[in-house]
């Protein structure tokens, strides 16, 4: 069974550029929440999608965005990007979105 | 917003000894509280998670405790080995981590001393 696959695993960008991260989560899986990971914040919820719906936001400024896909595959989108946003960017599938969450290896970005 | 501390943020134990991670969080609506492991390069491993309608929850060597009246919860590691190195972190959600998202500690470095 094929686990949640995150593409591109690395990406360098210059800042004011934006980019694209992409997620495909588990067969079934029809939940797909976004965490950023970075040494002095943790992981901090961004967004989470389910059946093409979102259906919450964490406190990220409005260049973050997402959507998802009618196959539940996931991008999320940074526009004018900051130094600060250099970061891992960890995508997670759940069936329904009430548990068991199955994280991929995330996208290693970073912004110069 | 819930808010989850842990600690300790480093602990190291001796091979074939118990490891504890403690966990405490602030939003009595939390009810739903998965441990992650990971390692170096690659995406948090969910090890095991428990709802607020069950005490205790065991997985071989790994358990999970849960005290809803004081809002804390531990992972406990028996028999620990090399392979259980790793960075450990907590989370509650009260939703099952769904549309609010899963709020994380900040994570636990997890040294097993050969």
């Amino acid at each position: 069974k094929a686990g949640v696959t995150q593409t591109p695993r690395y990406l360098i960008k210059t800042r004011g550029q934006q980019v694209t991260l992409s997620c495909s989560p588990i067969s079934g899986h029809r939940s797909v929440s976004w965490y950023q990971q970075t040494p002095g914040q943790g992981l901090q919820f961004l967004f989470e999608y389910f059946s093409e719906t979102q259906r919450n936001k964490g406190n990220f400024p409005g260049r973050f965005s997402g959507r998802q896909f009618s196959n539940s595959r996931s991008e999320m989108n940074v526009s004018t990007l900051e130094l600060g946003d250099s970061a891992l960017y960890l995508c997670a599938s759940s069936i329904r979105g009430l548990d068991g969450y199955t994280f991929g290896s995330g996208t290693r970005l970073t912004v110069v | 917003g819930e808010n989850v501390e842990q600690h300790p943020s480093t602990l190291s134990v001796q091979e074939g000894d118990s490891a504890v991670i403690k966990c405490t969080y602030s939003d009595s609506a939390s009810n739903y509280f998965p441990w992650y492991k990971q390692e170096l390069g690659k995406g948090p491993q969910l090890i095991i998670d428990i709802r607020s309608n069950v005490g205790e929850k065991k997985d071989q060597r790994i358990a999970v405790t849960l005290n809803k009246t004081a809002k804390h919860f531990s992972l406990h590691i028996t028999e620990t080995q090399p392979e259980d190195s790793a960075v450990y972190f907590c989370a509650a959600s009260n939703s099952g981590g769904g549309a609010d998202g899963l709020t994380f500690g900040k994570g636990t470095h997890l040294i097993i001393q050969p």
